[in-house]
Order: structure tokens, then C-alpha cells, then sequence
């Protein structure tokens, strides 16, 4: 299914290189978000926008930038790759942010190999 | 913040057999608990979510239960299969902040043995 898609799904760099990361959903939803899934597994929010406006950022360097041309897309921006960024990166979409909490759909991933 | 803390992290069970993973989170105004199974090298996939008006849920062999007092969620697989061979992840999620954030547990690995 390409409800919420990621490119791209492998990605090599050397340390110190700029890199990005797209992501696009075609299900309508309000909000998006981007996880980190370290190599233990576990899985912590950096950003979520909605309707293009960032309302959550954890504590994520700023050499992490995401940016939401509009709201099907979010894309992941990361200057100075450091050895520890690499990780999986999950793009996820859900329908609101307001009022309940929604279904969260996450996208392929892409993993990120810094050397 | 929201801290979720998830046990056992590893879990064995024989084909059929029930498997239960229990999930405890801190804050209060946290309303909206989801299950995500994760296969290998695949994405977190929801199998069943509850939220805080609830204290339980079933989907065929997949129930959850919520006790809103005491703070813990737990999932329940019955008659389990190969297939749930996955890790699976608790999560706990409220609009504090303005934002529907989602606060995972460290994750489960379930494997079903035949």
C-alpha cells in the first residue's frame, strides 16, 4: 500500500554530509510526523506538523530540520550527519490533532547508515 | 512528560498458547492507548488501539485491557500462531501540549514456537 511513502527506503552517507528525507501521504490526514527507531529498537517522536505548522519538536538538535511544503508532505532535513544519527526514520500521518487522539499510520521507513 | 514502560521485553510461547504484554504509563491526561506490531525490517503496523472510556476491547484473538486507575494496559493474543512472531509496542498518547503525541514503550519480542 502507498497510504504514507518514504524515500528514500536505504540511505549510505559519510559522516559530516547533508542529507533529506521525503515523505508524502495521500490519505487526507491533517497531521504528520517523524519517529527515530534507534538500533535497540525503540521508537521516540522528534516532529509532528499539522496543516504545515510545527507543534511538537523534542528536543531534536537543530541540525534536524523538517519542512511541510504543504500537508502531504513532510520532509527531513539533517546537516553534519554525527555516526549516532544512523537509525531507522519513520514518516507518519494522522487525521487531526485536536479534539481525541487519531490512528497514527506509519510509512516504510528508511534507514540511515552514517559512516 | 509521558513515560511508558513495557514488560517482558522478550516473550516465548508454544503455537496456542496465550501471550499477555503489560504496558504502564505515568500521565494522567494520556487518553488514547495503541498496539503496534512490527515485523522485521517493516514498519509499525496498529492492531488494535483503546481509549480511556474503555476498559477493554476485543478483535478476534486480540483483546487489550485498560484500568485507568492504576495506570497500566496490557494485551492479550490467544491461540497464537507463527505469524505473531513480531515485536510489539505499547503506546500512550495525549493532546497535552497542544500536539497528539504518541509515547511508546521499549517493545516486546514475541516469538511462537511450534
Amino acid at each position: 500500500d502507498t497510504a504514507v511513502s518514504q524515500t528514500p527506503k536505504y540511505l549510505v552517507t559519510q559522516m559530516g554530509n547533508d542529507k533529506s528525507i521525503k515523505c508524502e501521504q495521500n490519505l487526507g490526514h491533517d497531521t504528520m510526523y517523524w519517529y527515530k527507531q534507534d538500533s535497540k529498537k525503540f521508537l521516540k517522536i522528534m516532529f509532528s506538523y499539522n496543516n504545515k505548522e510545527l507543534i511538537i519538536n523534542e528536543t531534536v538538535p537543530n541540525r534536524f530540520s523538517p519542512k511541510s511544503p504543504d500537508k502531504a508532505h513532510l520532509n527531513l532535513h539533517i546537516n553534519s550527519l554525527e555516526l549516532g544519527d544512523s537509525a531507522v526514520y519513520f514518516c507518519a500521518s494522522s487525521r487531526r490533532t485536536s479534539g481525541s487522539s487519531d490512528t497514527q499510520y506509519f510509512g516504510p521507513g528508511t534507514r540511515l547508515t552514517v559512516l | 512528560g509521558e513515560n511508558v514502560e513495557q514488560h517482558p521485553s522478550t516473550l516465548s510461547v508454544q503455537e496456542g498458547d496465550s501471550a499477555v504484554i503489560k504496558c504502564t504509563y505515568s500521565d494522567s491526561a494520556s487518553n488514547y492507548f495503541p498496539w503496534y506490531k512490527q515485523e522485521l525490517g517493516k514498519r509499525p503496523q496498529l492492531i488494535i488501539d483503546i481509549r480511556s472510556n474503555v476498559g477493554e476491547k476485543k478483535d478476534q484473538r486480540i483483546a487489550v485491557t485498560l484500568n485507568k486507575t492504576a495506570k497500566h494496559f496490557s494485551l492479550h493474543i490467544t491461540e497464537t500462531q507463527p505469524e505473531d512472531s513480531a515485536v510489539y509496542f505499547c503506546a500512550a498518547s495525549s493532546l497535552r501540549g497542544g500536539g497528539n503525541k504518541l509515547t511508546f514503550g521499549t517493545g516486546t519480542q514475541l516469538k511462537v514456537e511450534l
